[in-house]
């Protein structure tokens, strides 16, 4: 069965440092993997997908996502973190079907000043 | 402006009550789903649909049911809420295939008590 895993229910960094966010994942075959941000009050907002190609994709607000196919990782970047970056994320797995995306259980981030 | 729009946003009800939330999507996509999220638990599929008539059950369909009579809406109906139902849920719809993103609603917040 296809599963994801974000190992950290919350990280916390300083304002202008870089965030790691975590995200592993277990597929057969190709994974299709995504990032999704959720804002408070919001739904979830498109950040980037790795479908195939080159291991480091960007993705909008400055983040990117490495892409590491022998660790089965996926994991959000961003070189310098802002306040309005704190958010719920989450890391997602397209099922072989096409008929869903399997989500992790979401990671918040807390960016301090 | 793409968006799937759902209603209510936020909605009390009591056990047992009918209930019936509505998402649009202006995007002129053939996939749809519902999906509710609970807190440490993601985000889960309910129900989804590959086309106009054609729905089917995602992981946790009990106690809710689906239609699809218009390609652009995709109502959930809760015959008879009860409290475990509780939750945050999303309308989300896509192009079909595995790499397209998902477009997300605003999320509607159920209290069933």
């Amino acid at each position: 069965a296809q599963s994801v895993a974000q190992p950290e229910d919350q990280v916390n960094v300083a304002e202008g440092n870089p965030l790691t966010v975590k995200c592993t994942y277990s597929v057969s075959g190709n994974p299709y993997l995504f990032w999704y941000v959720q804002y408070p009050n919001r739904g979830l907002q498109f950040l980037l997908k790795y479908i195939t190609g080159d291991n480091l994709v960007k993705g909008s607000y400055g983040f990117e996502a490495e892409f590491n196919k022998s660790q089965t990782s996926f994991h959000l970047k961003k070189p310098s973190a802002l306040v309005s970056d704190s958010a719920l994320y989450f890391c997602a797995v397209r099922d072989m079907t096409g008929t869903a995306l399997i989500f992790g259980k979401g990671t918040t981030l807390s960016v301090s000043s | 402006e793409a968006q799937v729009t759902q209603n209510p946003r936020y909605l009390i009800t009591v056990t047992g009550k009918k209930l019936t939330v509505t998402c649009s999507q202006n995007m002129n996509h053939e996939y749809m789903s519902w999906y509710r999220q609970d807190p440490g638990l993601g985000l889960r599929q309910i129900y989804y649909s590959m086309n106009v008539e054609v729905t089917d059950k995602g992981d946790v369909p009990e106690g809710y049911k689906v239609s699809r009579k218009e390609k652009r809406n995709f109502p959930l109906i809760l015959e008879s809420p009860s409290p475990n139902q509780t939750s945050l849920y999303f309308c989300a719809s896509s192009e079909q295939g595995v790499t397209p993103e998902a477009f997300f609603g605003q999320g509607t917040r159920l209290t069933v008590v």
